[in-house]
């Protein structure tokens, strides 16, 4: 089965703090896709990154930062010194294939509370 | 460009009635999917569509149907609105069921059903 787990349900630091967004997921897929979104309080869902199944390079965004793991299923988002901007709820994607055609199943989002 | 554009934004109905959310795109993108968000459970997927003419049911199809007469537009209908259909629901759309490509978001539509 097809599964994304965002085991932290709610996350809380204080600015200039590090924090980690855990994401693992489960795919009989060879291939497949992996996505994180952003969704600030205001509602809307802000697509941050993509990641190939088969391309493991760590990818560096300014504050931002990918660790991508096929041999643990897992694909964490890092921010570096955070901000009171970040604080919203952060969602990890996998795209994968069903019966010929392809889903996008996401996690249960982790909420990030960055307090200044 | 426009994107992905959802309409209402919100909508209250009563037990029963009917009721169909708008959403349509103007990026001549492939793949369309209608989800529902509640709390603590993440984005769930409804409906799908791969291109004009196809459709195809997701996690969440009960009480729900669609249909995609055209590549910009994917309606979502709800045919006798219950409270268990009070959401938060979402239209995306992105380019290729085939590629990394991203998906693109409508604003959202808040639907409380009394």
């Amino acid at each position: 089965a097809q599964k994304v787990t965002q085991a932290q349900t709610e996350i809380s630091v204080v600015e200039k703090e590090d924090v980690t967004l855990d994401c693992v997921y489960e795919t009989r897929d060879t291939t497949y896709y992996l996505f994180w979104y952003k969704q600030p309080p205001s509602g809307e869902l802000v697509f941050l990154i993509r990641r190939n199944s088969f391309d493991e390079q760590n990818e560096i965004s300014g504050r931002y930062s990918w660790n991508f793991q096929k041999s643990t299923s897992s694909f964490n988002f890092t921010i570096t010194a955070s901000q009171v901007v970040d604080s919203a709820v952060y969602f990890c994607a996998l795209r994968h294939w069903d019966s010929g055609y392809s889903t996008l199943t996401f996690g249960k989002g982790t909420m990030l509370l960055v307090s200044p | 460009n426009a994107g992905v554009t959802q309409t209402p934004k919100f909508q209250v109905l009563k037990t029963g009635q009917s009721m169909t959310l708008q959403c349509a795109q103007d990026m001549n993108h492939e793949y369309m999917s209608w989800y529902r968000q509640d709390p603590g459970m993440g984005l769930r997927l409804i409906h799908y569509s791969v291109g004009a003419g196809i459709t195809d049911q997701g996690e969440v199809p009960n009480g729900y149907n669609v249909s995609r007469s055209t590549t910009e537009d994917f309606p979502l209908r709800l045919l006798s609105a219950a409270p268990s259909q009070t959401s938060v629901y979402f239209c995306a759309s992105s380019y290729s069921q085939r590629t990394n490509t991203e998906a693109f978001f409508g604003q959202g539509t808040r639907l409380t059903v009394v």
